[in-house]
């Protein structure tokens, strides 16, 4: 069974430009999570999509986006980038569909690495 | 709020010692509690979880980690570590009404293995 995907895997952009990431989560999982992962914040939660809808919502401005499709795949944007929003960004897929798998694990991607200057 | 305190940030060992990785939490209603390991370059793997039931908690690549509610601790175990181990460690809460798709994570803890 084929894991998390996250493209692209790097990415270098400027302050004040937009960014897409895309993440395909594993088949037959319907919730995916964003994470963004810092030297100084650590891990933060981002927010969360669930059967195409915003279930959770972390503390982050409203530059940080996200949309989830029908086949569950997820993309999160993040608008006038920041030297600030340099990071990690991970993605989480979970929620098989009942009988197939564990309903509270939680699979990782590898992540975007974006540098923003 | 749900908070994690992983008070070591940095934890070497020599190989095939045992080593204990402490994570204490705080929240006001119950919690489930989990333990990822990153290895360089990669995303999170999950180690093991509580969710409720025994306290004792084993998990892939020979740890465990004993739920402690009084002590409000998860500390995560191994009795005999290996290079291979040598990755961070990230303990995480969340709240049962968000399932485990909100996850609030200490700081981590990197584990250097000396050999």
């Amino acid at each position: 069974k084929a894991g998390v995907t996250q493209t692209p895997r790097y990415l270098i952009k400027t302050r004040g430009q937009q960014v897409t990431l895309s993440c395909s989560p594993i088949s037959g999982h319907r919730s995916v999570s964003w994470y963004q992962q810092t030297p100084g914040q650590g891990l933060q939660f981002l927010f969360e999509y669930f059967s195409e809808t915003q279930r959770n919502k972390g503390n982050f401005p409203g530059r940080f986006s996200g949309r989830q499709f029908s086949n569950s795949r997820s993309e999160m944007n993040v608008s006038t980038l920041e030297l600030g929003d340099s990071a990690l960004y991970l993605c989480a897929s979970s929620f098989p569909p009942p009988g197939t798998g564990d309903r509270y694990e939680q699979y990782f991607g590898p992540g975007t690495r974006l540098t923003v200057t | 709020a749900q908070s994690v305190t992983q008070l070591d940030s940095q934890v070497p060992v020599f190989e095939e010692a045992p080593v204990e990785l402490r994570c204490n939490y705080s929240s006001s209603v119950s919690v489930y509690l989990f333990w990822y390991v990153q290895y360089p370059n990669q995303g999170l793997q999950l180690l093991l979880k509580y969710l409720s039931g025994s306290t004792l908690v084993k998990g892939i690549n020979g740890f465990e980690a004993e739920f402690n509610k009084s002590q409000t601790s998860f500390h995560l175990r191994k009795p005999s570590v290996h290079i291979s181990d040598t990755a961070e460690y990230f303990c995480a809460v969340s709240d049962p009404l968000f399932g485990n798709e909100k996850l609030t994570f200490g700081t981590g803890t990197r584990l250097t293995i000396i050999p």
